[in-house]
């Protein structure tokens, strides 16, 4: 069965610094790669998502993410981060064409200092 | 337009009982999932159902249930209680099984005593 890795549970950052959270799944066949964000007291939002072409895709609120095969890894970055992006960051994996199941990984928690 | 909706918003219950969880997806959306959601941890699959018919199942215990109803809303039921239960259970609903986006409730909180 497929599994999902995010290495960093915590991270703190302060307004403008640059943001990695690093995405590690395992499996060998075709994935679709998802980001999800939860902000406090809200729903689970999609940030952005990959399924073919680009390796780098670009979501909402100016995230990135470069799909990387040969590393099994899917890793969000922004360049800036704002006090409005402190929030739960959860990488998620669907195997194949099919909308069965997410696989999630167990999540950042990001908060920004102002 | 109305996201999906999800009640009731928090849930006490003592071990051993029964619960049922509701979900009523987005309009014209035909899918639901259920994902459980342990405290710092990602959600994990629970189940899917399309057009009333469970289409996924994840790896959970028998004492995990749930149903589609005509109006594509669904149940989520948990029988025998056990206080590793307490989670946030979460909904998700899209189009059709293959749709690729699936849009979150904002839950439910099991607390288990």
């Amino acid at each position: 069965a497929q599994s999902v890795s995010q290495h960093n549970h915590h991270v703190i950052l302060s307004e403008a610094a640059s943001l990695e959270l690093g995405c590690n799944y395992s499996y060998g066949g075709t994935v679709n790669l998802f980001w999800y964000v939860q902000y406090p007291g809200q729903h689970l939002q999609l940030l952005l998502k990959y399924f073919s072409g680009d390796p780098l895709v670009k979501g909402i609120k100016g995230f990135e993410a470069e799909f990387i095969k040969s590393k099994f890894s899917f890793n969000l970055r922004k360049p800036s981060v704002q006090w409005s992006d402190t929030a739960e960051y959860f990488c998620a994996v669907n195997v194949g064409n099919a909308g069965n199941m997410l696989t999630f990984g167990g999540g950042t928690r990001l908060m920004v200092k102002p | 337009d109305a996201g999906v909706t999800q009640s009731p918003t928090h849930l006490i219950k003592t071990r051993g009982q029964h619960v049922t969880l509701r979900c009523s997806p987005i309009s014209g959306h035909k899918s639901v999932s259920w994902y459980q959601q342990v405290l710092g941890q990602g959600p994990q699959f629970i189940f899917q159902y399309y057009e009333k018919e469970e289409r996924g199942r994840g790896n959970f215990p028998d004492r995990f249930s749930a149903r589609q109803f005509p109006n594509y809303s669904s149940e989520l039921n948990v029988n025998a209680l056990l206080l590793g239960d307490s989670a946030l259970y979460l909904c998700a609903s899209r189009g059709t099984p293959s749709s690729w986006e699936q849009y979150f409730g904002p839950g439910t909180r099991l607390t288990v005593t």
